[in-house]
């Protein structure tokens, strides 16, 4: 299955700023996907990012406020911007291995927003 | 919206007792899948089932899908604290939905 580079890690940010994660996919897909985590809760799909299109976002989530980059088949970045408190969550990046196989998650990016 | 619950929310027990996890929606789904997820990482896929009824073994793990695929369950037998972590259900339709999550602790 694929494996996913994600970074930063953690990060620790000011508010009103903006926070720019990468995923970096080994090999080529169609679709990756962003999550959000919210602290002791749930997965949440944010938006699906395709390769030349721009990215098609949950109800919830919206382009300003999460812009998605996606310029090849093996990587993408989510940005967050003018963060607020809220904001601190887990975000991770996401690809299918298959119907079967699943998906394949990043180790995600555990942001903090003081 | 397509909304899948577990229950419980939260189980802590002592190493060997037995315990059921389950993930319930009122839609149907092509297939779903359970997922672990231990702390500072992503979640890991366990299983997949696809068919109504389906029953499927992974050790001392048990999973059952619902007849309607509209339900699953998440049996583990003799608990051990390796299985501590967050079981996320994850129902597929046109994209994956996560359930509400179980957070295990297993204390030896």
């Amino acid at each position: 299955s694929a494996v996913i580079s994600q970074k930063p890690s953690r990060d620790i940010c000011q508010r009103g700023t903006s926070l720019t994660i990468q995923c970096q996919v080994d090999s080529q897909v169609t679709m990756m996907f962003w999550y959000r985590q919210q602290p002791g809760q749930s997965l949440t799909l944010i938006a699906t990012a395709n390769q030349g299109s721009e990215a098609t976002y949950e109800s919830g989530f919206v382009i300003d406020k999460f812009p998605i980059s996606r310029p090849n088949l093996t990587f993408s970045t989510l940005t967050v911007s003018n963060m607020s408190p809220e904001d601190s969550s887990i975000y991770l990046c996401s690809v299918e291995a298959g119907r079967i196989y699943g998906y394949t998650f990043g180790s995600g990016t555990r942001l903090t927003v003081v | 919206t397509q909304l899948l619950k577990q229950s419980p929310q939260f189980l802590s027990i002592q190493e060997g007792e037995n315990l059921t996890v389950y993930c319930n929606s009122s839609s149907v789904f092509s297939s779903l899948q359970w997922y672990r997820q231990e702390p500072g990482e992503g979640p890991v896929l366990l299983v997949t089932v696809v068919t109504g009824g389906e029953v499927k073994k992974l050790k001392r793990l048990t999973f059952q899908f619902g007849d309607a695929r509209k339900d699953s369950s998440l049996h583990i037998t003799a608990a051990q604290p390796g299985d501590t972590g967050l079981y996320l259900c994850a129902g597929r339709g046109d994209k994956l939905i996560f359930g509400t999550g179980t957070r295990l602790q297993v204390f030896p």
